[in-house]
């Protein structure tokens, strides 16, 4: 069964550091990998995705990821966090049912603070 | 603009009583899921319907049920409340099959059951 890993529940960064997100996964063939950001008392926005090529993945808000195939990775980063980017991560793998049925299995997030 | 609409924001229950979420999309999505987020346990998968005409179960589907009544819209049933379901529950749609596009997620229904 394709499951992804969030191993930090929180990680803090101070503005205008770099900062990681870390993602594992685990899949029966290809991946297919997303990353979704959630500001409070919103839904999940989609921030950026990898289904094949480069293995870094450009997105929204300055937001990049890098896929790992050895490492079955896939970590978002930025290169200089804002405090406007505190909010909860979330890293998700497409999983395809029967009937070709297409379905997705989110970890359990990573809640970021950026301190000014 | 809208994308994905649910109703309503907030609801209180108590033990026992039912409701119903309405979830309403405008992107022609012909996929629509509905999610639960609790804290530490991320989003979980309660129903899913992968066109109009079918639903299928997810990872946590009992004490709900689930309608697609037409290609915009998904509603899920509450028959009898309990306390563990009190929650946050998320509608989403994605095109569907052989589509890259990413799933687009509604605001919410934050949903207290005393």
């Amino acid at each position: 069964a394709q499951s992804v890993a969030q191993p930090e529940d929180q990680v803090n960064v101070a503005e205008g550091n770099p900062l990681t997100v870390k993602c594992t996964y685990s899949v029966s063939g290809n991946p297919y990998l997303f990353w979704y950001v959630q500001y409070p008392n919103r839904g999940l926005q989609f921030l950026l995705k990898y289904i094949t090529g480069d293995n870094l993945v450009k997105g929204s808000y300055g937001f990049e990821a890098e896929f790992n195939k050895s490492q079955t990775s896939f970590h978002l980063k930025k290169p200089s966090a804002l405090v406007s980017d505190s909010a909860l991560y979330f890293c998700a793998v497409r999983d395809i049912v029967r009937g070709g049925t297409y379905k997705y299995i989110f970890g359990t997030g990573t809640r970021l603070k950026v301190l000014a | 603009n809208a994308g994905v609409t649910q109703t309503p924001k907030f609801q209180v229950l108590k033990t026992g009583q039912s409701m119903t979420l309405q979830c309403a999309q405008d992107m022609n999505h012909n996929s629509m899921y509905w999610y639960r987020q609790d804290p530490g346990m991320g989003l979980r998968l309660i129903y899913y319907s992968a066109s109009e005409g079918t639903t299928d179960k997810g990872e946590v589907p009992n004490g709900y049920n689930v309608s697609r009544l037409n290609k915009r819209e998904f509603s899920l049933r509450l028959e009898s409340a309990a306390p563990s379901q009190t929650s946050v529950y998320f509608c989403a749609s994605s095109q569907g099959q052989y589509s890259n596009q990413p799933q687009h997620f509604g605001d919410g229904t934050r949903l207290s059951i005393l």
